[in-house]
């Protein structure tokens, strides 16, 4: 059973509008979420992050917003632009053993940005 | 350039024949982890060390091993491959317990 799920496999949007990539969590142990970016043929590469006290971070166009009742967090790109045509995965961490806090990743939105 | 670098990019090979996926990190990081990627799965951790001579099993560990005897590198090993390891394998690292991962460009292997 995912821990993380992220429902839309995939998400087009025109250029210059908002794009809204969604990540629904199980386990109330999580207590920090990031997003990352995957470019074909590269690595992951970390976008942004929240802890749960906070529900809301901004990084210039990227904003992650996070509802702890409701166990969801979404990220919003806002303008959208060609460049962010990527996959993006949810992650979530939680202090599941003493020394080390796991994280869990969800299966990734495919977001096309079209011009 | 700090970076994470994998060996090789790409691999095929035979059931049972042993191989060695190298991982290396020019950042002086605590933590490193092994990934596979895996459609409609994300990314599933394998393995991850905390510091030089400790490792510990991530979510699906069986059929791999790794060893962390220097701090920079950390190999993935696959002493008798299966097709259904067939897959894209990430390595990462981070300097923090939580936190912003570094990942490598990833090495797509097939087991046929």
């Amino acid at each position: 059973d995912q821990q993380v799920k992220q429902n839309s496999p995939s998400l087009s949007v025109q250029e210059g509008r908002i794009s809204i990539l969604n990540c629904d969590y199980t386990n109330s142990m999580f207590d920090y979420f990031l997003w990352y970016k995957k470019y074909p043929a590269e690595g992951p590469t970390f976008l942004i992050s929240i802890s749960s006290i906070k529900d809301k971070n901004e990084d210039g166009r990227f904003t992650v917003f996070l509802n702890k009742s409701a166990k969801h967090l979404s990220l919003h790109i806002v303008p959208s632009q060609p460049g962010d045509s990527a996959v993006y995965f949810c992650a979530a961490s939680g202090q599941m053993k003493t020394s080390y806090d796991k994280v869990i990743f969800g299966p990734g939105t495919s977001l096309s940005v079209i011009p | 350039e700090a970076q994470v670098t994998q060996n090789p990019r790409y691999l095929i090979t035979v059931t049972g024949k042993k191989l060695t996926v190298t991982c290396s990190q020019n950042m002086n990081h605590e933590y490193m982890s092994w990934y596979r990627q895996d459609p409609g799965l994300g990314l599933r951790q394998i393995y991850y060390s905390m510091n030089v001579e400790v490792t510990d099993k991530g979510d699906v560990p069986e059929g791999y091993k790794v060893s962390r005897k220097e701090k920079r590198n950390f190999p993935l090993i696959l002493e008798s491959p299966s097709p259904n390891q067939t897959s894209l394998y990430f390595c990462a690292s981070s300097p923090y317990r939580v936190g912003e991962q570094f990942f490598g460009p990833g090495t797509r292997l097939t087991v046929l």
